[in-house]
């Protein structure tokens, strides 16, 4: 069964930092680019972050830009987004998700559960 | 980055057929058919409904069906049943190698 678990929300303070983890199971993880989206409380989807198969290529969102950081380790099947100079608007629901590295265009084919980060002082 | 455009609701009586738009630019959902639709029920994390603009994941009902014309994408949903209440965002890929979603479209069956 594939499975992605998100894990390192919690509560912060403003300007502080946090480091999110995306585990994957169930599937080969190598052959999939992993996507970071965020979902502030009672809005929309929005798309933050993504990384390549080899760790190799990430692309980021304006609004996260020099702040968050995306990366992966594929001996532990994981990916990390890091998350610094945090803002209250920063405050989200962050899901984790795949797309195949076959059909880059694809979509997010599976999500995780998600995790929420709150950023209050 | 600016958000794809969707209309906030959309509503239909059980049985209906109704439709979401999805717009953008030749940047994005005109210059790419790679546009792909998610349902999100309260609480759950969104499901993949369609990608590459028509084609379903295996799992999918077939009520569900995508088209675009120009920058403009759309999801239908035919025989309207309740379990598809739900908020609906589409994603594109755009040209600054980066993604992009709609701001959600709530449904609801009457």
């Amino acid at each position: 069964e594939v499975q992605l678990v998100e894990s390192g929300g919690g509560l912060v303070q403003p300007g502080k930092s946090l480091r999110l983890s995306c585990a994957a199971s169930g599937f080969t993880f190598t052959t999939y680019w992993t996507h970071w989206v965020r979902q502030a409380p009672g809005k929309g989807l929005v798309w933050v972050s993504r990384i390549r198969n080899d760790g190799i290529e990430t692309n980021y969102a304006d609004s996260v830009k020099g702040r968050f950081t995306i990366s992966r380790d594929n001996a532990k099947n994981t990916v990390y987004l890091q998350l610094n100079s945090l803002t209250a608007e920063d405050t989200a629901v962050y899901y984790c998700g795949r797309v195949p590295m076959a059909a880059g265009g694809m979509g997010i084919d599976h999500w995780g559960q998600g995790t929420l980060v709150t950023v209050s002082s | 980055q600016s958000a794809l455009t969707q209309p906030a609701s959309v509503s239909g009586s059980p049985g209906q057929s109704i439709t979401i738009s999805c717009t953008g630019t030749s940047s994005d959902v005109g210059g790419y058919n790679f546009v792909s639709w998610y349902q999100q029920h309260p609480g759950k994390a969104p499901k993949f409904m369609i990608y590459e603009v028509s084609n379903r994941p295996s799992g999918v009902s077939n009520r569900f069906s995508g088209s675009k014309s120009g920058n403009t994408a759309s999801l239908t949903i035919s025989g309207l049943q309740a379990e598809d209440e739900a908020d609906y965002y589409c994603s594109s890929y755009t040209s600054s190698a980066t993604w992009v979603f709609g701001g959600g479209t709530k449904v609801t069956v009457l």
